[in-house]
């Protein structure tokens, strides 16, 4: 079966940081999704990659598919307080997104 | 109005009570999800739904049934309620093919 796994498990950053968040697969991923849960809320769909070496950015946030399409990574640059929550990796391992599995999430805290 | 609305969105009950745990969407969308979510484990899928006549086991289906009373309402109960079933639980719906979930805000279950 799918495993995911995130790195770090929770992140503490100055405002202003740089920060990335990786999730990786053992198996090849058909789609990856990105999402962020505020604590103890619903999840907010970011961005959903599917080709290899595929990037996609919304305001400073940037998801990267690498080439192997085992591995993604969530850069988020010049943190503000906003982006402080759980960021959680969904893995799409038949390409029809039927099922997803997801990793055990990032925390991020940003400090003032 | 939420597009994905969860109800109750909290409960506290006692073991051994049945409970059941509801979910509509106006998205539109033939395929509907429910999730619980543990600390340190992340959302694992309970059941899953493709359209009102399929119903299909997640990763962890014992102690829980489901019913898919209309295209838009997906129903998660539990006979019979005990304490290890106490966990954040959510319901998300896709449309067909490989599209990003959207979540409900979440129903927060305790069982005494």
């Amino acid at each position: 079966s799918q495993e995911l796994e995130q790195s770090p498990q929770s992140l503490i950053v100055q405002e202003g940081k740089n920060l990335t968040i990786n999730c990786t697969s053992s198996k090849t991923l058909y789609g990856l999704y990105w999402y962020k849960q505020k604590y103890g809320e619903g999840l907010i769909f970011l961005m959903m990659l599917q080709k290899g070496g595929e990037e996609k950015s919304h305001e400073k946030i940037t998801a990267k598919l690498d080439e192997k399409k085992q591995q993604s990574s969530l850069h988020i640059t010049a943190s503000q307080p906003s982006h402080a929550g759980i960021y959680l990796c969904g893995a799409d391992d038949t390409g029809t997104a039927s099922k997803l599995t997801f990793g055990t999430g990032t925390r991020l805290q940003v400090t003032l | 109005d939420a597009d994905v609305t969860q109800t109750p969105r909290n409960r506290i009950t006692k073991t051994g009570k049945r409970i059941m745990l509801e979910c509509s969407q106006t998205k539109g969308h033939d395929r509907m999800y429910w999730y619980r979510q543990d600390p340190g484990l992340g959302l694992r899928l309970i059941y899953y739904s493709f359209d009102v006549k399929d119903i299909n086991k997640g990763e962890i289906s014992d102690g829980y049934s489901v019913s898919r009373q209309a295209q838009a309402k997906f129903s998660l109960s539990l006979e019979s309620a005990i304490p290890n079933q106490t966990a954040l639980y959510f319901c998300a719906t896709s449309d067909q093919g490989p599209q990003p979930q959207h979540f409900g805000d979440g129903t927060r279950l305790s069982i005494l």
